[in-house]
């Protein structure tokens, strides 16, 4: 069966500083990958996702970014965090219709 | 992006009642839509889901009704449990962008022993 990992699953970072979420998914190949952003008490906002390794889609201009080095791996980036950054951050995977989620990253910026 | 739900309401539920919760959405070329359920610090769970040409469609104690015409969606919960407590929310897709979900804020479901 498939399996989605995210890591770590909290952080508290400065501002300024930069940042690295990962996420993989086993028992699978080529799967769609993506990140959302969860404000509290909001819906999912997507943004970013991949169709293949290296094929990266923005979907919100901000201080973010994507990267997809492997085919099951996705990472979020960010060279200086702003305290806006801040929020819980879910990677998905669809192989067929649904998205499945990781069990998310609590960021905290401060 | 579309808009789907719009606010975080609560629903409050005896244990062994029905539950019935409710989304609307926008889009009216909508094809794909998906209940998700989310405990508190974890990812959204799939729960059921259903395509635009259906009405119904029915999972282990979970039932999605599909209205096209007001572009409504419910899900009822049969017999509800303590386990059942959460927030809920639906997801909506286009044919013409698979990869572009869009998500209600979803409502807050107490299961009241």
């Amino acid at each position: 069966s498939q399996t989605i990992h995210q890591w770590p699953a909290t952080l508290v970072q400065p501002v300024g500083s930069p940042l690295s979420l990962e996420c993989t998914v086993e028992g699978t190949s080529n799967p769609n990958l993506y990140w959302y952003r969860q404000a509290a008490g909001r819906g999912l906002q997507l943004l970013f996702y991949s169709v293949g390794i290296g094929q990266i889609s923005s979907e919100v201009p901000q201080n973010l970014s994507a990267s997809r080095p492997q085919d099951r791996q996705f990472i979020l980036s960010s060279k200086k965090l702003l305290l806006s950054d801040s929020g819980f951050y879910l990677c998905a995977w669809r192989g067929g219709s649904p998205l499945h989620f990781g069990n998310g990253t609590r960021l905290t910026v401060t | 992006g579309e808009s789907v739900g719009l606010h975080l309401p609560t629903l409050s539920v005896q244990e062994g009642d029905n539950s019935i919760i409710n989304c609307a959405y926008s889009n009216s070329a909508s094809d794909y839509f998906i209940w998700y359920k989310q405990e508190s610090g974890k990812g959204p769970q799939f729960i059921i889901d259903i395509r635009s040409n259906m009405d119904k469609r029915q999972g282990q104690r979970v039932t999605v009704l599909l209205n096209k015409t007001v572009k409504h969606l419910s899900l009822q919960i049969a017999a509800t449990q303590p386990g059942d407590s959460a927030v809920y929310f639906c997801a909506e897709t286009p044919l013409y962008n698979f990869n572009k979900f869009y998500f209600g804020s979803g409502t807050k479901l107490n299961v009241k022993p």
